[in-house]
């Protein structure tokens, strides 16, 4: 069936250094990826989006790379600061259909 | 500009009880969307809508009902309450198949 999961509950990283989430997807018919970041207490929060016909797609501070060949992509946040400090979720859904699929997330802890 | 809003904050109830939802979003999007969020597991579509008076399930609708009659309300119903139902439920939007707008959630315990 559908899946989207990620490899790693909880990330900690250096303040300063780059951060590399990672998240994998069954369903070979997604073709549109949302990640979000979802701060304690608070809704989730969209980040950056890619659709299948790209690899990679670059916002402020963070790239989101797409491979579709092994299903995975990766949310990369550049120069990490406390406040990304949050659980980040990937969603995908299938071409057509509003029926996104969330993963479990991954808890990133910012370190001083 | 309020995005979206939910009601109420938090609610405490007692099993059996009926206990309806309420989600309005003011950015006149298509779609709207109801989640469930426990720990361990991530986001859970219970049901959608992709235009005012039309609905679909998600992944886990059972015991739970919407209705969506105009383009700004998506309430959630849950016509008798089951302590399994204690959750953190989030609703959402989006214009089109697009990113989705989160509201606040409504954190709901049953006992």
């Amino acid at each position: 069936g559908e899946s989207v999961g990620l490899h790693l509950p909880t990330l900690s990283v250096q303040e300063g250094d780059n951060s590399i989430i990672n998240c994998a997807y069954s369903n070979s018919a997604s073709d549109y990826f949302i990640w979000y970041k979802q701060e304690s207490g608070k809704g989730p929060q969209f980040i950056i989006d890619i659709r299948s016909n790209m690899d990679k797609r670059q916002g402020q501070r963070v790239t989101v790379l797409l491979n579709k060949t092994v299903k995975h992509l990766s949310l990369q946040i550049a120069a990490t600061q406390p406040g990304d400090s949050a659980v980040y979720f990937c969603a995908g859904s299938p071409s057509g259909t509003y029926k996104y699929i969330f993963g479990t997330g991954t808890r990133l802890k910012v370190l001083a | 500009i309020a995005g979206i809003t939910q009601a109420p904050t938090s609610q405490i109830l007692a099993a059996g009880r009926r206990m309806t939802l309420r989600c309005t979003q003011d950015m006149r999007h298509n779609a709207m969307y109801w989640y469930r969020q426990d720990l361990g597991l991530g986001l859970r579509l219970i049901h959608y809508s992709n235009t005012a008076g039309t609905t679909g399930k998600g992944e886990v609708p059972d015991g739970y009902s919407v209705s969506r009659a105009n383009t700004d309300d998506f309430p959630l119903t849950l016509a008798s309450a089951v302590p399994s139902q204690t959750s953190v439920y989030f609703c959402a939007s989006s214009q089109g198949y697009n990113e989705q707008f989160f509201g606040p959630g409504t954190r709901l315990t049953v006992l």
